[in-house]
């Protein structure tokens, strides 16, 4: 499975944009880049992914850098709500299982 | 249309017990995902199920752990003799089809051997 690299911990200001790094450097054609985050002690969410366009959706905004070596997650207005590990997941593939890195963790400042 | 249910959200065993932890996966979804979050550690995929099929246990532990997903009802996430390390989060996610699509998570099974 295609790894990817992300820093361990971000801090962003409330209603200020975030730009979330991840390195894929070994993705494959095939591979999807995946964003899901995790809230305390809650189950993983989806935010969005993509394959090679930049992609929107309300959440956030995936852009992937043309040769799909890195992509960065935005989030355009962190809220507190937002504070979460977020894991830059590649594949998916034939049985869309997901291989979780270490995230990275944001802090959302007040 | 109700999300992942998983039940029980808690569950305490003692070492040698069995855990039984169940998932519902959202209407439509006839794929199911097994994950397990050990104390300060990331999630590891454990199995893929579709039903009555498993099609994916790679990151099963070959002793005690067992799943299935009957024709009806839910996904069952079986431990024997369960033991101090078994203790963790376990997470259950469903998709509606395979490939590259949102996985669906549910809130999970927190389980505490004593």
């Amino acid at each position: 499975d295609a790894k990817t690299t992300q820093p361990n911990s971000m801090e962003s200001n409330e209603e200020e944009p975030v730009h979330l790094p991840c390195n894929h450097s070994t993705i494959s054609g095939t591979d999807y880049i995946h964003w899901y985050r995790q809230l305390p002690s809650q189950g993983p969410e989806y935010v969005i992914h993509g394959l090679t366009s930049n992609v929107n959706n309300r959440m956030a905004s995936l852009a992937i850098a043309e040769d799909r070596k890195s992509s960065t997650l935005i989030l355009h207005r962190a809220t507190l709500r937002d504070a979460a590990v977020y894991y830059c997941i590649l594949g998916g593939g034939a049985t869309n299982k997901l291989i979780f890195g270490t995230g990275t963790l944001l802090a959302v400042q007040p | 249309n109700a999300g992942v249910m998983q039940n029980p959200r808690h569950l305490v065993r003692r070492r040698g017990q069995e855990a039984r932890l169940r998932c519902s996966p959202m209407k439509g979804h006839s794929h199911v995902y097994w994950y397990r979050q050990l104390p300060e550690e990331g999630l590891k995929f454990m199995v893929y199920l579709q039903k009555e099929n498993i099609i994916d246990e790679s990151g099963m532990p070959k002793e005690r752990f067992s799943a299935e997903f009957p024709k009806e009802g839910p996904s069952i996430l079986r431990i024997q003799q369960v033991v101090r390390g078994d203790s963790a989060a376990y997470f259950c996610a469903s998709s509606p089809r395979v490939s590259n699509t949102e996985a669906f998570f549910g809130q999970g099974t927190r389980l505490t051997v004593v």
